[in-house]
């Protein structure tokens, strides 16, 4: 099955500056999806990253805010932009994983992000 | 609306007792079904899925989910708990044809001794 490299695992930054994660898999992947979990809550997906294309945000989540980019099958990014203590959260890349039998999830290990 | 809940917000089991997380699921079409774990500062662990078949399916550390389509339900269990099950347990349902995974709300299993 894919193997998901999530960069950074953990950071601490002060409002009003920008955060990329980075998502590397290991293997050509044609769904790829960007999720956060506020403390305490469950996962919410923000967009799904499109090959070639803008990715598509999910209601509450814009473009400025989340911008993302994916520029070939096993590579996005995620910024988190002019952020605010609120944006503090585990953010998380997934992939259908064509290797898993019947179909599949695999996700990143998070970036837990703290905003100061 | 494709939508997934998690009734409990938190069960308790004694170890040793069975346990039963429950998920009830709103979705077109046949539901790509899967439960997943998360234990503190850890990330998401992938536990079993259902995508077609039997409806009872086995996956990791001796857990099993029941597909009940009339029910619209895939509820998560284990015949005898262990303290170390204790952890957040979230279902999902894969939203129609886009991938998109949908999660419920998470249930918090405590396990004691």
């Amino acid at each position: 099955s894919a193997v998901i490299s999530q960069k950074p695992s953990r950071d601490i930054c002060q409002r009003g500056t920008s955060l990329t994660i980075q998502c590397q898999v290991d293997s050509q992947v044609t769904m790829m999806f960007w999720y956060r979990q506020q403390p305490g809550q469950s996962l919410t997906l923000i967009a799904t990253a499109n090959q070639g294309s803008e990715a598509t945000y999910e209601s509450g989540f814009v473009i400025d805010k989340f911008p993302i980019s994916r520029p070939n099958l096993t590579f996005s990014t995620l910024t988190v932009s002019n952020m605010s203590p609120e944006d503090s959260s585990i953010y998380l890349c997934s992939v259908v994983d064509p290797g898993a039998a019947n179909y599949g999830y695999t996700f990143g290990s998070g970036t837990r992000l703290t905003v100061v | 609306a494709q939508s997934v809940a998690q009734p409990e917000d938190q069960v308790n089991v004694a170890e040793g007792n069975p346990l039963t997380v429950k998920c009830t699921y709103s979705v077109s079409g046949n539901p790509y079904l899967f439960w997943y774990v998360q234990y503190p500062n850890r990330g998401l662990q992938f536990l079993l899925k259902y995508i077609t078949g039997d409806n009872l399916v086995k996956g990791s550390y001796g857990f099993e989910a029941e597909f009940n389509k009339s029910q619209t339900s895939f509820h998560l269990k284990k015949p005898s708990a262990l303290v170390s099950d204790s952890a957040l347990y979230f279902c999902a349902v894969r939203a129609g044809n886009t991938g998109k995974l949908i999660f419920g709300q998470g249930t918090t299993l405590q396990v004691k001794p």
